[in-house]
């Protein structure tokens, strides 16, 4: 069965601090993976999207990495700021003739304190 | 432009009552999605829509129907509401594809069954 299982489950940092949220993936093959980011009462925003061939992508102080080996993705936040409080999704698109609905994580909460 | 939105925002059911979920898109996209949203889990697919006049079922559409008249509004409707469609229900829509292309998603609807 496809899914995504991402950790920790919540998080809380200060502000300044850096942070590496973790996702781990079933779905295979895949065609890519997405990083949303969910602001409290809020619909889910991208952050970044990768497809299998590529392993790195940055969106400001955010930058998304992939293992397709291992099955693995991380988003690190780095110089957090209070603005970066809300919950982070990491999603995966499964390649077409193996199922084409897009496989949601449960979402990390983040809470960047003062 | 206003992107993605829904109506209502917030609503109270009790058990057995009907209501309609409205989702417009001013962004001329063909693809649009309903999803269910609840605590600990990824979001879920309801039903989506290819293009105007097109239905089809997701991973949970069991309580819901939909309908899609016009290109740029979806409607989600629960004809007997039950304490367990107490969720958070986001539509997205997309330009093209399932997962190939980017989705953008509305603000919500919070809905409680009593």
């Amino acid at each position: 069965k496809n899914q995504v299982e991402q950790s920790p489950q919540s998080l809380i940092i200060l502000e300044g601090k850096n942070c590496t949220l973790q996702c781990n993936y079933t779905v295979s093959p895949f065609s890519n993976l997405r990083w949303y980011k969910q602001d409290t009462g809020r619909g889910p925003v991208s952050l970044t999207i990768m497809t299998f061939s590529e392993n790195t992508k940055s969106n400001g102080r955010y930058t998304a990495t992939l293992d397709a080996d291992t099955k693995q993705s991380s988003l690190h936040i780095t110089a957090s700021q209070l603005s970066d409080s809300a919950s982070y999704i990491c999603v995966v698109r499964p390649f077409m003739e193996y199922g084409n609905k897009l496989v949601f994580g449960a979402g990390t909460i983040l809470r960047v304190k003062s | 432009n206003a992107g993605v939105t829904q109506t209502p925002k917030f609503r109270v059911l009790k058990t057995g009552q009907s209501m309609t979920l409205l989702c417009a898109q001013d962004m001329n996209h063909e693809y649009m999605y309903w999803y269910r949203q609840d605590p600990g889990m990824g979001l879920r697919l309801i039903h989506y829509s290819v293009g105007e006049g097109t239905t089809a079922k997701g991973e949970v559409p069991d309580g819901y129907n939909v309908s899609r008249l016009k290109k740029q509004n979806f409607l989600l409707g629960l004809e007997s509401a039950a304490p367990s469609q107490t969720s958070v229900y986001f539509c997205a829509s997309s330009l093209l594809g399932l997962g190939h292309y980017e989705q953008y998603f509305g603000p919500g609807t919070r809905l409680t069954v009593t």
